[in-house]
């Protein structure tokens, strides 16, 4: 099974700044099969990011993924007021599809 | 556009089996371009995956659960299930359901959360 580490758990910005959150895998994600959700409280994760890279359908500009093999990173190049929320990441190139633990990304 | 709603019992008692069913709107369940999934976060706590299924009944399970967990699915009614056996407190959780493309989750059910309790 693939241990997905999301750093840091908290992360306290002001609007405006730049979100750099990290996740590393315990192994190598084939193929880059990795996805992002933001999740705020009380709703539903939502997608973001899959194939490490690609955006989801509606997902603002300011969010990007990058990285490979077992290194990942989201980063959101403004923070805007509604970006508060705990985010994921998800690896899907073995099964179990494993999920971070989150990293909460708070205002400052 | 698609959606996604879970329903079922909010209460279940330690070592029966909980059921929740995933209805599919706006949607075919038998579109080859989708699989269906379950996915519980504890309360406070992180996504797990519980296992998928595909149209043709296919089904995949995180192995942790498997000897607990079956899906199934009624495409006569566009929905999918789920049946998670001796429960324990554990298992309370809120419990999504969400389609897949490939292997990730890109629209998601509002959730349902189910308490084991006696």
């Amino acid at each position: 099974e693939i241990v997905l580490t999301q750093s840091p758990a908290t992360l306290s910005l002001s609007p405006g700044e730049r979100a750099t959150l990290s996740c590393g895998a315990s192994q190598s994600v084939s193929s880059s099969y990795l996805a992002w959700y933001q999740q705020k409280p009380g709703l539903a994760p939502r997608l973001l990011i899959y194939d490490a890279s690609s955006r989801a359908t509606g997902i603002p500009d300011r969010f990007s993924g990058s990285g490979s093999g077992t290194d990942f990173t989201l980063t959101i190049s403004r923070l805007e007021p509604e970006d508060f929320a705990v985010y994921y990441c998800q690896q899907y190139g073995s099964s179990p599809y494993t999920f971070g633990q989150g990293t909460k990304l708070e205002i400052k | 556009q698609l959606q996604l709603q879970e329903s079922g019992p909010g209460l279940v008692k330690p070592s029966e089996t909980l059921s929740l069913t995933c209805t599919v709107s706006g949607g075919s369940i038998s579109s080859s371009s989708y699989y269906w999934g379950w996915i519980r976060q504890p309360p406070g706590k992180g996504l797990e995956w519980i296992g998928s299924i595909y149209y043709s009944g296919s089904t995949y399970y995180n192995p942790s659960l498997k000897s607990r967990v079956t899906i199934s699915v009624d495409t006569s009614k566009n929905q999918f299930s789920l049946k998670l056996s001796s429960v324990t407190a554990a298992d309370t959780a809120v419990y999504y359901c969400a389609s897949m493309v490939t292997w990730y989750f890109d629209l998601w059910g509002r959730g349902t959360l189910v308490t084991v309790s006696s």
